[in-house]
């Protein structure tokens, strides 16, 4: 069974915060790393795939990072914005998508 | 261009009763995928259908769930004698997908509101 974890569960961060959280995966059989962000009442929309080991994306204030021999993605946020409020979700791939339980982000204004 | 659809987008139905929910995919998208998120719960797999290919019926919870996907395209969701813990969002997704989708991200549509009372 594939676990995928991510930490913390729920984050609430000011306006103009960096903050960053964690999705840890099996090391093993590894082929690539989703990153999704799904904002309250609309669908979930596509961050990043990532497969290669050290490597490192970006979209404007979101980055991640990827470390595939110990299994875990950062995805950080810098300078936070309220619009930036939603629940972050990786995802790895074993013939279908296995998705953590998220982070859900809060930033107050 | 048009994005993945689906309808209702709310649907509330009595225990016991019979419900079918439609998904359209992106047109030219050969993979599509069902999800459920449950309260409090993460996004949960349910099923996946890839070109031709039989589809891997893995997530589904019990044999009331059921789908097929049609000319490879739209694709319905039935679920038989809906009981309360069925009650969830229904997200599909769809993508230009090999190998399960694991270099292709996938793109999902507004969910169907499920409330089983």
């Amino acid at each position: 069974i594939l676990n995928v974890e991510q930490s913390p569960q729920s984050l609430h961060v000011q306006e103009g915060d960096s903050t960053n959280f964690t999705c840890s995966f099996p090391s093993s059989n590894f082929y690539a790393l989703h990153w999704y962000r799904w904002e309250t009442a609309k669908s979930p929309e596509a961050l990043f795939v990532m497969t290669l080991n050290g490597d490192e994306k970006k979209k404007g204030r979101i980055s991640a990072t990827l470390n595939t021999k110990e299994g875990y993605s950062y995805l950080y946020i810098k300078g936070s914005q309220p619009e930036d409020s939603a629940t972050y979700l990786c995802a790895s791939p074993r013939g279908k998508l296995i998705f953590g339980q998220g982070t859900e982000l809060s930033v107050k204004p | 261009g048009a994005g993945v659809s689906q309808s209702p987008s709310n649907k509330v139905t009595e225990k016991g009763k019979d419900v079918e929910l439609r998904c359209d995919p992106i047109s030219g998208h050969t993979a599509l995928y069902w999800y459920r998120q449950s309260l409090g719960q993460g996004l949960e797999f349910l099923i996946y259908f890839q070109g031709n290919s039989a589809p891997d019926k893995s997530g589904l919870p019990s044999d009331r769930f059921s789908a097929e996907r049609t000319g490879g395209s739209v694709s319905t969701l039935t679920i038989q004698r809906t009981q309360q813990e069925d009650s969830a969002v229904y997200l599909c997704a769809s993508s230009f997908s090999t190998s399960g989708g694991a270099l292709n991200e996938q793109y999902f549509g507004p969910g169907t509101r499920l409330t089983v009372t």
